[in-house]
């Protein structure tokens, strides 16, 4: 099984809807992060936290929000798609200040 | 700010053939790198790290060394196969307000056979 789980895998919806992408992790990392990758761009870090009390916005916040359910647990919702958020998203967890960063497989997210 | 610049892709080889792709970083501080390797349909993972500078990183014949004075962190294989065909990620790990991962564009790799 693998360590951070995300779901859906891919979805499609329409501009306007809300959308929840969650993520889960079986690591006992305190910290969680969520990224968008477009192509040319790399990843960008929308929101991160580093435990449950705590949430901080990334570089591309606007048009996002998140929840840390639990220290497993960290969603990530689109109040209002709009087709520039197609992208594909990823969450990542790590347990310490140098350490490596560990990957689900993604959501590839199409708004129409 | 923080930054990561790695160069363009795509790369194209034959197979064992020498690959560099370049990366170097802007940073304040003292952060430590990171390569990544996303293989298609995959998330990303680690490839290595170097946490100080004149580290040198290694794993799957992979190397890449810290050089602080050049602020680079090239990746380097000395005979690459069709299986490391995949898209490269550099990244810096740094305190700015929290420790954050900060990734370049990614250099997509393809070795022909």
């Amino acid at each position: 099984d693998a360590d951070v789980t995300q779901t859906p895998r891919n979805r499609i919806t329409k501009t306007g809807k809300r959308i929840m992408l969650e993520c889960s992790q079986t690591k006992g990392h305190d910290r969680m992060y969520w990224y968008r990758q477009d192509p040319g761009l790399g990843l960008r870090l929308i929101y991160y936290s580093f435990d449950v009390k705590d949430i901080n916005k990334g570089e591309i916040s606007d048009g996002y929000s998140v929840s840390r359910q639990a220290q497993a647990k960290f969603s990530l919702s689109l109040e209002s798609a709009i087709p520039n958020q197609t992208a594909l998203y990823f969450c990542a967890t790590s347990d310490s200040d140098r350490a490596e960063a560990f990957f689900g497989q993604g959501t590839r997210l199409t708004v129409v | 700010g923080d930054s990561v610049t790695q160069m363009e892709g795509p790369v194209t080889l034959s197979e064992e053939a020498f690959l560099t792709i370049n990366c170097t970083y802007t940073a304040t501080g003292y952060p430590s790198l990171f390569w990544y390797v996303q293989y298609p349909g995959e998330g990303l993972q680690l490839l290595l790290k170097a946490t100080k500078a004149d580290d040198k990183g290694s794993n799957k014949g992979f190397e890449a060394t810290y050089r602080k004075e050049t602020t680079s962190f090239h990746l380097e294989k000395g005979s690459v196969q069709v299986s490391d065909s995949a898209v490269y990620f550099c990244a810096l790990r740094v305190n700015t307000g929290g420790f954050k991962t900060i990734f370049g564009a990614g250099t997509r790799l393809f070795v022909k056979a």
